[in-house]
């Protein structure tokens, strides 16, 4: 059974630049959440798609956003690239459905984005 | 505001000994409580806790949820050098209505085993 997989593995861009991130999720997994992982602030929800709606966002900019697509995929995108945007972004799928109870989060390997 | 507390933030022992893991929260809405191990990049799960005073276990390494008094501890014994990793606490909380949809993270406990 394949895991999550994040593409591509590493990524340097400029300041000003915009940057999009893919997640697949586990085969049959409808929901994918969006973490950014840095030294200072550890792991932050990002946001979470489900059937491709979001349900959820947390505390970041609006040059952060995402969506998912009819096959669970999943897309993040950040516009107007800071050097404080550079972290690693962690995305992690789960089967949970609408209250359903849950089985954990399988998470990808992640990106790690440097803005230079 | 929600927040997962973790401690110690680091850990030096040596092979052999017990540990233990501290994770105290404060989470509306508060669905489950979950622990993974971070060695190099994918987090991996080791356990998720809904009940009070349920201990699961898995191999040399153990865990437990007190929903009263808001915390959960994860032990370890006979600690081995593969064993060192960063430990990550997070709280799974649900949205007004009622579908799980995020994680709120401790900033870990660096845990080292020296030989």
């Amino acid at each position: 059974k394949a895991g999550v997989t994040q593409t591509p593995r590493y990524l340097i861009k400029t300041r000003g630049q915009q940057v999009t991130l893919s997640c697949s999720p586990i085969s049959g997994h409808r929901s994918v959440s969006w973490y950014q992982q840095t030294p200072g602030q550890g792991l932050q929800f990002l946001f979470e798609y489900f059937s491709e709606t979001q349900r959820n966002k947390g505390n970041f900019p609006g040059r952060f956003s995402g969506r998912q697509f009819s096959n669970s995929r999943s897309e993040m995108n950040v516009s107007t690239l800071e050097l404080g945007d550079s972290a690693l972004y962690l995305c992690a799928s789960s089967s949970l459905g609408q209250g359903a109870a849950g089985y954990g989060y399988t998470f990808g390997s992640g990106t790690r984005l440097t803005v230079v | 505001e929600d927040k997962v507390v973790q401690s110690p933030l680091s850990l030096v022992v040596h092979e052999g000994d017990t540990v233990t893991l501290n994770c105290s929260y404060e989470v509306t809405n508060f669905r489950s409580l979950l622990w993974y191990k971070q060695e190099k990049k994918a987090p991996t799960f080791l356990f998720m806790l809904t009940s009070s005073g349920i201990e699961k276990k898995s191999g040399r390494l153990s865990s437990i949820l007190d929903k009263k008094e808001l915390f959960s501890i994860l032990n370890i014994t006979a600690t081995q050098t593969g064993d060192s990793a960063v430990y990550l606490c997070a709280v799974e909380a649900m949205n007004y209505g009622g579908a799980t949809n995020k994680l709120i993270f401790g900033t870990g406990t660096l845990l080292a085993v020296q030989p």
